[in-house]
Parts: structure tokens; C-alpha cells; sequence
């Protein structure tokens, strides 16, 4: 079992691109989540998913958009990337039936946009 | 507004040293309150939470509410805790959490 995984671990990216980050878990989690984690200001929501099929907005939503067509998958796509956008990215997922509501975090993508 | 509150973006501590990573946060309801523990090259993990009231490699954090705080205290430092830990606030019957800005910890031998 892999648990949450992220692709890819790391990108540079010229500004003005369009950019998909994959995340994938294989635990039957309903939520799934996109952080962004930047020095000083810790992590910050993105978006958000409490089931396949619905996703809302997070803290810092401006610049970003997220499907949700499965359970498993979460992408988060940057139509348009401006250097602001330089993070780490991470997902996570948690289960609201299990009771606990631990959110399990994949390993992070490194974006660079220059 | 839900906020959560870590004044100290390092904390520096000898092995053997008393820790306390403190924690505050601003919410009108019932809040759950977590800590989450990122280690060197690995991923943020729980670390504990407020409702279960145990102890994790030998951390503690008592919920209080009437100076809004879940301060992380572990009496004797070791090498290994030196990782960024992350407190976070869950509103009751949501799923979504606010993280604060995230404390390193650093123990030195």
C-alpha cells in the first residue's frame, strides 16, 4: 500500500506555463486536501475535496483549480504560473468515517517558477 | 476567524532540556486542536491530538481553553524531536484544517 503519493517530486517551470500536480491515494479516503507550505507563513490551504464529485475553496485559492472525477485522484492545476507560485505543494487525505480525521500527507512537490 | 497562533519560529534546546512549543488560537466554537510533526525528509505526520490525551514520544499537550493555548511539552529534549512542528485547529463536523506557521525545533547534543 503506497498511501498518498504527489508527482512529480520536483519542477521548474517558466512563468506563463500551465502546470498539473498529481496526487493519488489508495486508501478509499472521502477528503482530500492541497497545501502550499512557504517559510514563515506555514501551510496554507488551497483547495479542498469532502467527496468525489465536490470541491471548495481554501485560504488561497486565487491562481489554482482542483477536479475531483474519482476517489483516488486530486490534481491541482496552475493554468498560468506566476513566480509567487514557487512552494512546496502537498496533499493530503483523510477519512471523516474512520473517526480519527487524521489527514495523511504525501511527500511534496517542489515547484520553482521562474 | 479561525487562527492559529505559533509565536516562536525556532526553538534552540539542549538534549536533556525541558520543551515547550507554544500554541494559541482564536475560535468561537468547540475546536479540535492536533499537532503535526514534519522530521527531516519525511512527511508531516500527526504527532497527537487534543481529544485523545495521550503521550507521544513522550510529548504532552493539554487543551486550555480559557487561555486558548495547546502548548507541545516534553520534559527532556532528545536530538531526534529536532524536526518543524505545525499546531492546527479543526472546526467540530468539518474536515478542512488551520495550520500556524510552524515552530522549529532544534536540539543540540
Amino acid at each position: 500500500i503506497a498511501g498518498i503519493t504527489q508527482a512529480p517530486t520536483s519542477q521548474i517551470l517558466a512563468a506563463g506555463r500551465r502546470m498539473t500536480l498529481r496526487c493519488t491515494q489508495d486508501m478509499r479516503h472521502n477528503a482530500m486536501y492541497w497545501y502550499r507550505q512557504d517559510l514563515g507563513l506555514g501551510l496554507r490551504l488551497i483547495h479542498y475535496s469532502n467527496t468525489a464529485g465536490t470541491t471548495g475553496k481554501g485560504e488561497v485559492p486565487d491562481g489554482y483549480s482542483v477536479s475531483r472525477a474519482n476517489t483516488d485522484d486530486f490534481p491541482l492545476t496552475l493554468a498560468s504560473a506566476v513566480p509567487s507560485q514557487t512552494s512546496v505543494y502537498f496533499c493530503a487525505s483523510s477519512d471523516s468515517g474512520s473517526g480519527t480525521d487524521t489527514q495523511y500527507f504525501g511527500p511534496g512537490t517542489r515547484l520553482t517558477v521562474l | 476567524a479561525q487562527r492559529v497562533t505559533q509565536p516562536e519560529k525556532l526553538l534552540s534546546v539542549f538534549k536533556g532540556a525541558p520543551v515547550e512549543l507554544k500554541c494559541n488560537y482564536s475560535y468561537s466554537g468547540s475546536p479540535e486542536l492536533f499537532w503535526y510533526v514534519q522530521y527531516s525528509r519525511q512527511r508531516l505526520q500527526l504527532l497527537l491530538r487534543h481529544i485523545s490525551r495521550e503521550s507521544i514520544k513522550g510529548f504532552t499537550a493539554d487543551l486550555n481553553k480559557g487561555e486558548t493555548s495547546f502548548h507541545l511539552k516534553k520534559p527532556f529534549a532528545q536530538e531526534e524531536d529536532s524536526a518543524m512542528y505545525y499546531c492546527a485547529l479543526r472546526n467540530t463536523g468539518f474536515q478542512k484544517l488551520v495550520f500556524g506557521t510552524g515552530t522549529r525545533l532544534l536540539v543540540s547534543p
